[in-house]
Formats: structure tokens, sequence, C-alpha cells
């Protein structure tokens, strides 16, 4: 079984451009999940979908980040206009909820994202 | 503020020995714990996740959760130099599908 895939693995950008980041969840997965991991800060929770409806975006940093889910096979986030802090390496993650206690969470192999 | 702490290390660990991981958290309303193991440039990986107070075995892996301290813990027994990595441990506070609070690792060295 394919895993979580993500698009671009790195992505090197200039700032104040756009950047958009793309994830395929496992089939059949009803969780997303987007990360970011810096050395500062760590592994941060952005924001979260269930079902392609978007459940809490509390970790979102700021308005020029945006993630959408338009189907239940890819999500975007992106990124208007990117700065150099937005330097990092952005994960996706999903997960098929059975009830009870939470269920793993199975991550992509990641973007690094470096904004000049 | 949900907050996850673990020590950054480098924890240094002969071959062979029995390395200790551990985590505390904030939230007493927290209920699911994992252990993410990383490697350098990879993405995490689930090496383990308890629910109750207790021990949870799995092959050369422990996880240890004592929620009245709000406490985890890792035990690797046997350590290889393959377990090298950093280890994330992770809580869900609502029990459900929430996202997860991550620490920010505690970096392993197994020494040959």
């Amino acid at each position: 079984d394919a895993g979580v895939i993500q698009s671009p693995r790195h992505e090197v950008t200039e700032m104040g451009q756009e950047v958009t980041l793309r994830c395929k969840p496992i089939s059949g997965h009803d969780y997303l999940f987007w990360y970011r991991q810096t050395m500062m800060r760590g592994l941060e929770l952005l924001i979260y979908f269930n079902n392609n409806v978007p459940i809490d975006d509390s970790g979102m940093p700021e308005d020029r980040f945006s993630a959408k889910m338009p189907n239940a096979s890819f999500s975007t986030l992106k990124i208007q206009p990117s700065e150099p802090r937005d330097s990092a390496v952005y994960f996706c993650a999903s997960s098929l909820y059975r009830g009870g206690a939470a269920d793993t969470q199975y991550f992509g192999p990641g973007t690094r994202l470096t904004v000049l | 503020q949900k907050e996850v702490e673990q020590n950054s290390g480098p924890l240094s660990v002969p071959e062979g020995a029995i390395a200790s991981l551990n985590c505390t958290y904030s939230d007493r309303v927290s209920q699911s714990f994992f252990w993410y193991r990383q490697y350098s440039g990879k993405s995490p990986e689930l090496i383990m996740s308890i629910y109750s107070n207790g021990d949870k075995e799995d092959g050369r892996f422990t996880a240890q959760l004592n929620k009245a301290s709000q406490y985890v813990s890792l035990l690797i027994r046997d350590s290889q130099p393959s377990d090298s990595a950093t280890y994330l441990c992770a809580v869900n506070i609502g029990g459900g599908a929430d996202g997860l609070t991550f620490g920010k690792g505690t970096h392993l060295i197994i020494q040959p």
C-alpha cells in the first residue's frame, strides 16, 4: 500500500513568493493533519481535517497560511507571501478513526521548504 | 497551554544496554500517549502507543505511563546501533482523533 505522499520534497523560493505544498493521504483514511518541524519549535500541529472538513486551525501561524482539502485524496497547504521564518519541514499525516482511543497517524516524507 | 517536555540529550548508551527515555506532560486530561522514532532527514514513525497506567511491552520496547505523575517513559532493551535516532513523545488530549502535541525529542546515540 502506498503511504502518505507529499510533493514537492524540496522547495526553495524567494521571500514574497507563493508556495503550495501538496499531500495525498492513505486511501480510506478520514483524518488529515499538517505539521511543521523546526529545530527551535519542534513538531507543531498546524491544522487538521476530518472527512475533508477543517476541524482545528488554531495552529496556523497567521493569515499568510491557508489549507484546503477539496476531496478525500488531496490537500494543499499554501503560504502567501512566504517569509524566511517559514523555512521548515512540513509534514502531512493521515489516520483512520476507529473510535475510542486515538489512532496511529502515518506521516508522509515531508517537504523541506527554504525561503531565501 | 499544552506542553510536552523531554530532555533533548544527546543520551549516549552502550550497545546491549537499556536506554531509558522520559517525557512529562502538562495537561491532566491527556488520554493517549505515543512514542515516535525519527531518523535524521526522515519522517516520524510510530514505535509505541499507551493509553492506560502501567507498562506495555512490544519486543525490545516497553512504554510506561503514570497519569498521576503525568509521566510517560520508553525503555529500549538490548540497544542496537540502529536504535540511534531522535525519539519524540506525543500526547493526544481528547482521546479521539485530534492532532498530537509533540515534545522536541530526545536524541539517542547507541555506542557500538
